[in-house]
């Protein structure tokens, strides 16, 4: 069936260092939308990008959608404490199903 | 305006009990899902209600699992018996437009199973 793959599944960085977290699916995908969900917490959407080769800024986050529509990725410039958390991509299943399939997600955790 | 509430936040249970989840939805969202995340693993959609009708339920483990949502306002979820392989956060989510557009996510309610 449709997958979503995200990589890395875990990332430990100092504060202030870069971060990226790439997500890959294997069928294209006609949007793809980004969620953190802190410790203990629950998902919180970020953004959705829906355009070939789309680029999103938020702050220090900036979002890719890659040219064919089957990978993107987040990074997030000069960590801070506050974005420890776990970053999931998710894509709509192909056939206009509203279901997202959801990657395993990127746990970052910053040293600060 | 209120969030997408859920309990019980954490429910811990025997092999072969039952246990129902409650999910309220943002008021006058129509479209509702169960997903749950397994220890480790990616989160995984189970059921989609547009308001009291089953959309979607393909994600559905098997027939021990019963969502209803009468009345198109709150939603249950229902494991019975509940099995070890059950445990996890189950997590209801709740969308104003259909599409596949922005989720709005619960707190969840962790079930553990012994």
């Amino acid at each position: 069936g449709q997958q979503v793959m995200q990589i890395p599944q875990y990332q430990h960085v100092q504060e202030g260092e870069d971060f990226t977290t790439y997500c890959n699916s294997s069928t294209t995908l006609s949007n793809i939308q980004w969620y953190k969900q802190r410790p203990g917490g629950h998902p919180v959407f970020l953004i959705q990008l829906v355009k070939s080769g789309e680029v999103k800024k938020q702050k220090r986050l900036t979002f890719q959608f890659g040219e064919a529509k089957k990978n993107s990725s987040l990074h997030i410039t000069a960590t801070q404490t506050t974005d420890v958390g776990t970053y999931f991509c998710a894509g709509p299943i192909q056939g206009g199903s509203e279901k997202l399939v959801f990657g395993k997600g990127t746990k970052l955790t910053v040293n600060p | 305006e209120a969030g997408v509430t859920q309990f019980p936040s954490h429910s811990v249970i025997e092999k072969g009990q039952t246990v129902t989840l409650r999910c309220d939805p943002i008021s006058g969202h129509d479209n509702l899902y169960w997903y749950r995340r397994v220890m480790g693993k990616e989160i995984k959609f189970l059921l989609h209600f547009v308001k009291e009708s089953k959309q979607d339920e393909s994600g559905m483990p098997n027939n021990r699992f019963l969502a209803e949502r009468t009345g198109g306002t709150y939603s249950t979820l229902k494991v019975q018996p509940a099995e070890l392989e059950d445990s996890g956060v189950y997590f209801c989510a709740s969308s104003l437009q259909r599409g596949a557009g922005e989720l709005f996510f619960g707190e969840g309610s962790r079930l553990t199973v012994l």
